[in-house]
């Protein structure tokens, strides 16, 4: 059985402080990452994607992936309480087009 | 505007019926996706499809069951084998076959048995 792992939280940060998301998946043909926020009652919402080896940075937030380790992470820089929410990390099972597999989420808040 | 509908956004449901929920997407995606989500719980995969007249089974497809008539259409039928069915059920679609691609949601189905 394919996994994805997070550690559930929640994490608490104050307003201004970096946020730190982490996530190790089982498959190590997994090909594509995501990052997806979901407030409660809501759907997720797309965050961050990554493909390659490093990291890639979009305004306050940084996607770090490291494939040798099966790794991914989410940095979240000057936090904001309107961050809090649960983070989904999810991973492509296979280059075959199936559906994602999700981890069950961190929660996030951010104390002002 | 493009997007992905889903109704109805709450149902109840009584001990042995079977349900339907709709999905239609006019984003003319190629595949289409179940998801069922519990309190404090990630997203489970129930069923999927690639393409018209075919489709998957996911992690958690028993009491569940699909059809793809359409391609625009994912119609999640929760029949009365589901014991345990009270969840948010998350319709998604991505635009076509392959690792790289953004997957969209609808805004989500509640269920409830009462």
């Amino acid at each position: 059985q394919k996994e994805v792992e997070q550690n559930s939280g929640p994490l608490s940060v104050p307003e201004g402080a970096i946020a730190s998301l982490n996530c190790t998946y089982s498959d190590r043909g997994s090909q594509s990452f995501f990052w997806y926020r979901q407030y409660s009652g809501k759907s997720p919402e797309l965050i961050m994607f990554i493909y390659s080896n490093g990291d890639k940075e979009d305004g306050r937030f940084t996607a770090q992936l490291n494939k040798a380790s099966q790794y991914v992470s989410l940095l979240i820089r000057d936090s904001q309480p309107s961050d809090s929410a649960t983070y989904l990390c999810a991973v492509s099972a296979n280059q075959a087009g199936t559906a994602l597999i999700f981890g069950k989420g961190t929660t996030l808040s951010v104390s002002s | 505007d493009g997007g992905i509908t889903q109704s109805p956004k709450y149902l109840f449901r009584k001990e042995g019926q079977n349900v339907t929920l709709s999905c239609e997407q006019n984003l003319n995606h190629d595949a289409m996706y179940w998801y069922r989500q519990d309190p404090g719980q990630g997203l489970r995969l129930i069923y999927y499809s690639q393409i018209v007249n075919d489709f998957q089974k996911g992690d958690i497809a028993e009491g569940y069951s699909v059809s793809r008539e359409k391609k625009e259409s994912f119609p999640l039928t929760v029949t009365s084998a589901q014991k345990n069915p009270t969840a948010f059920y998350l319709c998604a679609s991505t635009p076509r076959e392959g690792t790289r691609n953004t997957i969209y949601f609808g805004e989500g189905s509640w269920l409830t048995v009462v």
